[in-house]
Formats: structure tokens, sequence, C-alpha cells
């Protein structure tokens, strides 16, 4: 079974300057995606990115981007420039890919979360 | 197009009482899933489905039972409520692998549950 660790319960980062969220993962698979996920105080859960397995190069979606590291299991979150509406819980997830077979390809392992603090 | 939807936002139980959680959704997606949030645990999957007709337990499913009658509904019950079933109750739907193209699970707005 897959596991995803989340090293830091909290964390805080100054309005405008750089925050690195971590996450390390467990799994045999070579295919598979991964995940950041933002949980506001709304509580709604909302994709910021994704990576996928085979790709060797870094996600970025504007001011957040991840530095995949496959051989080491690590997938951390950089935020930049950071914003007041970035205080959320982020939890890092991790999903079979496609050539895994079975219903629980869909299947979402989340890491137990990193609450950030932006203070202005 | 309303995404995924949940009724009720919260509820407040007894215990030894049964409800169900509703949930719904209007993208035509065949993978639907129930997940359970207790602070400091994240997300844990209860149970899934890939389609109607066709469930699947998952991590934490004791306690549960869910039916996917449509593709458009998956009802969550909770068959005798217990105080260990406090939580925060998220649906997320997705395409599968079959109808095209799909990373993103779209979640629920959630219902908060007390079991007191």
């Amino acid at each position: 079974a897959q596991t995803v660790t989340q090293s830091q319960p909290e964390m805080s980062v100054q309005e405008a300057e750089t925050v690195t969220l971590s996450c390390t993962y467990d799994t045999s698979e070579s295919d598979y995606y991964l995940f950041w996920y933002k949980q506001p105080p709304s509580r709604q859960m909302i994709l910021v990115i994704r990576q996928e397995a085979y790709k060797q190069q870094n996600a970025t979606e504007n001011r957040f981007s991840v530095n995949f590291q496959k051989a080491a299991k690590s997938f951390s979150l950089k935020i930049s420039d950071s914003q007041l509406g970035d205080a959320a819980m982020y939890f890092c997830a991790y999903r079979s890919g496609w050539r895994n077979s079975g219903g629980s390809n869909y299947k979402l392992t989340f890491g137990k979360g990193t609450l950030l603090t932006v203070n202005p | 197009n309303a995404g995924v939807t949940q009724t009720p936002k919260f509820q407040v139980l007894k215990t030894g009482q049964s409800m169900t959680l509703q949930c719904a959704q209007d993208m035509n997606h065949e993978y639907m899933s129930w997940y359970r949030q207790d602070p400091g645990m994240g997300l844990r999957l209860i149970h899934y489905s890939v389609g109607a007709g066709i469930t699947d337990q998952g991590e934490v499913p004791n306690g549960y039972n869910v039916s996917r009658s449509t593709t458009e509904d998956f009802p969550l019950r909770l068959l005798s409520a217990a105080p260990s079933q406090t939580s925060v109750y998220f649906c997320a739907s997705s395409p599968t692998v079959r109808q095209g193209p799909s990373y993103e699970q779209y979640f629920g707005p959630g219902t908060r549950l007390t079991v007191t």
C-alpha cells in the first residue's frame, strides 16, 4: 500500500516571501500521479498542482511550483510571493497511474496535511 | 453545472441513530467516492464506486454502507451512529479512464457530522 508523509504539521511565512512544504511518499509503482490540494477555512478542497511521475519536468502553476525527486520519493511544494489568501491547510496526495489495474486506480491517498499561516 | 453537491452541510446525531449523507454530481462522472477527514489524519477513503451498481470498500468502511443506483448519486449511510464517526465527510467524483483523460477529483463542500 502507498503512504504519504507530510512532516511539517504547521508552517508560517511572511507575506511576499517564499515557503516550501515537504511531502514524501512510499510506493512500489512506477506509474502514478502526485497532487497538492489546498483547503481554506471554507473547507472546500481545491487542486493546486499535479505531477505525472513519468514527466521529469517539475510542474508549475503561476506562483506554485513543485520539486519532484522521483528516486528520493519526494514531492515538495514551493509557494512564491506568498499572499494572505494562501493561508490554508495543504494536503499532498498520491494516485496510481492508469497502467495499474483495478478500480482503486482513482483512489487518492492523502498525507496528514500542513497548516500554512501567512503573516502580514 | 453545480459540480458535486452534498446535503446536509451540518448534522448532529445521537448514538445509535441512522442517517444518509447525500451526494450528487452533474458531470456524468463514473467514479465517485466518500472520504472522512479527522484532525491530524488527513482524508481517508471510506467507499468508492466506478459506476452504477459497482461499489467497493476503501480504507475505513466499517459502520458505513453505500449503493450506486444511478451515475449521478452516491449516498453514504450510517447504520448506527457512534461518537467515533464524528467527522467531516467529503464526496468526490472524477471521470474514469474510459471516459477520457482524467486527473482531477472534484470535491463536494463537505458535511460536518457530530455524534453525541
